[in-house]
C-alpha cells in the first residue's frame, strides 16, 4: 500500500522568507512518480511538478525547488523569497502504475500562509 | 493549454436527491478519474475509468455512485441518493493514454457539492 505523509499541517512565514514543505512517502513499487499540487483558496488543484523514481536530480523552477532523496523517501519542496500569492494548501502525491493507469495517493496537505 | 472543465462549480441538493456532476476531460486523454475532498481533508481517490469501464474503485465508491461516458466528450459522476456526508469538493481528472502512469493528472476546478 502507498502512503504519503506531510507532517506539517500549517506553516506561517513572513513575506520574502524561504520555506520548505516536507513530504515523505512509502511504496514497495520500484517505479513510481511523485507530484506536488497547489490548491489556492479558490479550490482548484494546480499541478506544479512531477518526478519519477529513477531521476533524483533536484529541480529548480524560478522560486520553486524540489529535493528528491530516494534514500530517505522524501520529496521536499522549497519556496524561496515567498510571496503572498504563495499562500495555499500544497499537496504531495505519489503515483504508481496499476494496470496501465495511475493510482495516486495524496498527502494530507500543508497549509502555507505568507504574511505580508 | 487544454483544460479539464467541470460543471457546475457549486451544487446544492437535499439529502436523498440524485445529483450528476459533469466533466469534460482533455480531448485526447483516455483515462479518467474522480477524486473527492471533504472540506479541510485530503484528496481521496474514488474511481478510474478507461475504455468505457471502471478500472478501479475505492471503498468510498459504493452502490450509490456510478460513472458514465455518455458521449465522446463528457464524463459524469452520479450519486443516486445523496447523504450529508457526500458534501465535498469533487474533482475530475484525466491523463494521457500513452503515458498513463508518467504524465500528471490534469484536474478540473472541481464541483463543490453541498447536501442539506
Amino acid at each position: 500500500a502507498q502512503k504519503v505523509t506531510q507532517a506539517q499541517t500549517e506553516i506561517s512565514v513572513v513575506e520574502k522568507e524561504d520555506v520548505t514543505l516536507d513530504c515523505v512517502y512509502e511504496t514497495r513499487d520500484t517505479t513510481y512518480y511523485l507530484f506536488w499540487y497547489k490548491q489556492p483558496p479558490s479550490g482548484e488543484l494546480v499541478f506544479l511538478i512531477r518526478r519519477n523514481s529513477f531521476d533524483e536530480q533536484n529541480e529548480i523552477s524560478g522560486r520553486y525547488s524540489w529535493n528528491f532523496q530516494k534514500s530517505t523517501s522524501s520529496f521536499n519542496f522549497t519556496i524561496t523569497a515567498s510571496q503572498v500569492v504563495d499562500s495555499a494548501v500544497y499537496f504531495c502525491a505519489l503515483s504508481v502504475p496499476s494496470g496501465g493507469y495511475q493510482k495516486v495517493t495524496f498527502g494530507t496537505g500543508t497549509k502555507l500562509q505568507v504574511i505580508p | 493549454e487544454p483544460e479539464v472543465t467541470q460543471t457546475p462549480s457549486h451544487q446544492v441538493t437535499q439529502m436523498g436527491q440524485e445529483v450528476i456532476l459533469r466533466c469534460v476531460p482533455i480531448s485526447n486523454h483516455l483515462y479518467f478519474y474522480w477524486y473527492r475532498q471533504i472540506l479541510g481533508q485530503k484528496v481521496e481517490f474514488l474511481v478510474s475509468f478507461y475504455n468505457n469501464e471502471i478500472s478501479e474503485k475505492s471503498e468510498i465508491f459504493d452502490d450509490q455512485f456510478s460513472v458514465e461516458r455518455p458521449d465522446g466528450s463528457n464524463f459524469t459522476l452520479k450519486i443516486r441518493s445523496t447523504k450529508l456526508e457526500d458534501s465535498a469538493m469533487y474533482f475530475c481528472a484525466s491523463s494521457d493514454e500513452g503515458n498513463a502512469y508518467n504524465s500528471p493528472l490534469h484536474f478540473g476546478n472541481g464541483t463543490r457539492l453541498t447536501v442539506t
